[in-house]
């Protein structure tokens, strides 16, 4: 079974603080992803990495950054963290099916507070 | 970008029918996701489509249409178990495998 873990199920920061949150992932997929999940908006694509120290931006990348220095672990940085930066952060993998497609599998999701 | 709606909650009782539609606009497109999502926890995949045509897996279908930028996700014999978030999503040609979601349809099953 693929496996996606994230470091934190629950994390509460104070304004200003610098937050980590790791995503690691077993069977040598490629594309990582972040996503916030917020109640009537989705899942929003924050930042994707489709190999080692590659990146690119997604939908809503301002006031975060990434990191991926080795193929399983996918790290979200929020810089300088904000309130309006709670919510639930999730990471996924992904790997191109035979059928077509590339299928994401998503770890828990890490729920940040931000006081 | 994509516009990708889908209807924000259903209710329907266990043992009935609830088709769950989702539209969309997108150029490039090159297959849809459905996945479940329980409170609290993380989406899990559900079905795929890429060609027209409905795709079935138990109690769970899927239907597409690329002409009409339509699709729709049917649970049958609903269990109170089915009460979830249910996630449309996009992906396209040049996307290297990015989702776009819809904002999830919230199913809640009564008994």
């Amino acid at each position: 079974d693929v496996k996606v873990t994230q470091s934190s199920r629950y994390l509460v920061k104070r304004t200003g603080e610098k937050v980590f949150l790791e995503c690691v992932q077993d069977m040598d997929h490629e594309n990582m992803f972040w996503y916030r999940q917020d109640p009537g908006l989705g899942l929003r694509l924050i930042y994707f990495s489709y190999d080692v120290k590659m990146k690119e931006k997604g939908d809503i990348p301002e006031g975060y950054s990434v990191s991926r220095e080795k193929k399983e672990r996918f790290s979200l940085i929020l810089e300088s963290a904000s309130t309006n930066q709670t919510s639930m952060y999730l990471c996924a993998s992904s790997f191109p099916r035979v059928a077509g497609g590339y299928e994401q599998y998503f770890g828990p999701g890490t729920r940040l507070t931000v006081t | 970008g994509q516009n990708i709606d889908q209807p924000t909650e259903m209710t329907a009782t266990e043992g009935a029918i609830v088709q769950i539609n989702c539209t969309y606009q997108t150029s490039g497109f090159n297959g849809l996701f459905w996945y479940q999502q329980h409170a609290g926890e993380a989406p899990t995949f559900l079905s795929y489509n890429v060609l027209d045509g409905l795709e079935e897996k138990g109690r769970f279908s899927s239907f597409l249409s690329r002409s009409k930028g339509y699709s729709y996700l049917l649970l049958k014999e609903l269990q109170m178990k089915d009460s979830a978030s249910y996630l449309c999503a996009v992906v396209t040609t040049d996307s290297w495998g990015k989702l776009q979601f819809g904002a999830g349809t919230q199913v809640v099953v009564t008994p």
